[in-house]
């Protein structure tokens, strides 16, 4: 099975511009990974923010986008609030239509 | 959107099997694929599998074959995951998950295994 590799925690200041990533032990990540990014706060229930690739939420705040950088899926925060502050995990899509969560990145806003 | 509704917490003693029910609003499925993936305490998200309600294909993680099934009742709009041969490590929360985006996520099954 494949691992699918996130930094485990990434700090960003208020107002900052921060970028997780999420990287496939399979080879480059590629939009036929389709990429999810989910994020959740403590006690809470995870919620999509992106899918397959770039594809943001109606809920999904405009600071955050998605992309493809190099070999690995990307997740931008572009302008972070403290209430970004939470875990966010990406998620792949592999042949046979099975999917692998990477291990998560602890965002703090600081 | 959908929502999914699970039951509340379940206890199970090692070696026991443990079934979780994920009903859709309004008893209907759609058409999209049915995931289930659990979160053990402190710890990150793990894909468990999938199941097509209307269609029944299911896939699972190679971790789990031979011990998770799914199932559907396309009648009441229930999805079921059940995962026989329990152990302590699988003392987590049960997420069911669908929908455009996999938007739709249900509260969570707690289960702990103890004995």
């Amino acid at each position: 099975q494949a691992v699918v590799t996130q930094e485990p925690s990434l700090s960003v200041s208020p107002g900052g511009t921060v970028t997780l990533t999420c990287g496939s032990s399979t080879g480059p990540v590629t939009s036929g990974h389709y990429p999810y990014w989910f994020q959740q706060k403590p006690g809470q229930v995870p919620r999509a923010l992106i899918c397959e690739t770039t594809h943001r939420q109606s809920w999904t705040p405009a600071r955050f986008s998605g992309s493809l950088l190099g070999d690995k899926a990307a997740l931008t925060l572009s302008g972070a609030q403290p209430e970004d502050e939470a875990d966010y995990f990406c998620l792949l899509s592999y042949p046979g239509s099975r999917y692998v969560f990477g291990g998560g990145t602890k965002l703090t806003v600081l | 959107q959908v929502q999914l509704v699970q039951p509340g917490a379940e206890v199970k003693r090692p070696g026991s099997s443990v079934k979780i029910s994920c009903k859709a609003s309004g008893g209907i499925f759609t058409n999209y694929p049915i995931h289930w993936v659990r979160q053990a305490p402190g710890q990150g998200l793990e894909w468990m599998g999938s199941i097509v309600p209307r269609f029944g294909p299911s896939k699972s993680a190679q971790k789990f074959q031979g011990r998770l099934t799914f199932t559907a009742d396309e009648s009441t709009g229930t999805a079921y995951m059940e995962l026989n041969s329990l152990t302590f490590e699988d003392s987590a929360v049960y997420f069911c998950l669908s929908g455009s985006c996999l938007a739709d996520w249900g509260q969570g099954t707690p289960v702990t295994v103890s004995s």
